[in-house]
């Protein structure tokens, strides 16, 4: 059975903190691994890794992804109280499953001033 | 441009009751897609629809029936309602099946007592 688990489930850091987020994963067919974001409603795209894009980087956020080992990484530099949320890393798939993506559980996000 | 919209906001049902989720895109997306998020759970995939005219089953399909009703609507309907089926629901929209970065509208928070 696929599986997306994602670690720690929830964190409290303070503001200037740099936190690291985990995601590992276990799915057939792996096409590209994706993380958003999601304050109070609608998850928020942030990156997109795949075999020919393994580190990605915006501002203070960057990921990278191991491919040998099956995990990624998200690393938040300098954090703000605005950096609270849920960190969704989810996986799309090819083959039967093309376009799918399966989801991780989350990880829940506090950053204090 | 309004994103992926979805209608309503909230919703209180009674065992039993049916209702229909609405959701539409303006992105002309080929691909639209209905997860549900619990606590602890992340997002679980219920149904897509790759393409205008298919739709096919996601890993929670059980007590929900979709349509596809052109390419810029996609409805997901409750026949019979169940309190286990008490969540947050969210649409999605992506290119086609091969760009795997999604689109979110707001969700809907349903409530079954």
């Amino acid at each position: 059975e696929d599986k997306v688990v994602q670690s720690p489930l929830s964190l409290v850091v303070h503001e200037g903190d740099t936190v690291t987020l985990n995601c590992s994963y276990e799915v057939t067919n792996f096409r590209s691994l994706l993380w958003y974001k999601q304050e109070k409603k609608a998850p928020t795209f942030l990156f997109m890794l795949t075999s020919s894009g393994i580190e990605k980087k915006s501002g203070r956020l960057s990921s990278i992804l191991d491919k040998k080992e099956l995990f990624s990484i998200l690393n938040i530099t300098a954090t703000q109280t605005g950096d609270s949320a849920i960190y969704l890393c989810a996986v799309g798939r090819g083959g039967t499953s093309y376009g799918k993506l399966t989801f991780g559980q989350g990880t829940i996000l506090t950053v204090h001033p | 441009n309004a994103g992926v919209t979805q209608t309503p906001k909230f919703q209180v049902l009674k065992t039993g009751q049916s209702m229909t989720l609405q959701c539409a895109q303006d992105m002309n997306h080929n691909s639209m897609y209905w997860y549900r998020q619990d606590p602890g759970m992340g997002l679980r995939l219920i149904y897509y629809s790759a393409s205008e005219g298919t739709t096919d089953k996601g890993e929670v399909p059980n007590g929900y029936n979709v349509s596809r009703l052109n390419k810029r609507e996609f409805s997901l309907r409750l026949e019979s309602a169940a309190p286990s089926q008490t969540s947050v629901y969210f649409c999605a929209s992506s290119w086609t099946g091969t760009s795997y970065e999604q689109y979110f509208g707001p969700g809907t928070r349903l409530t079954v007592t």
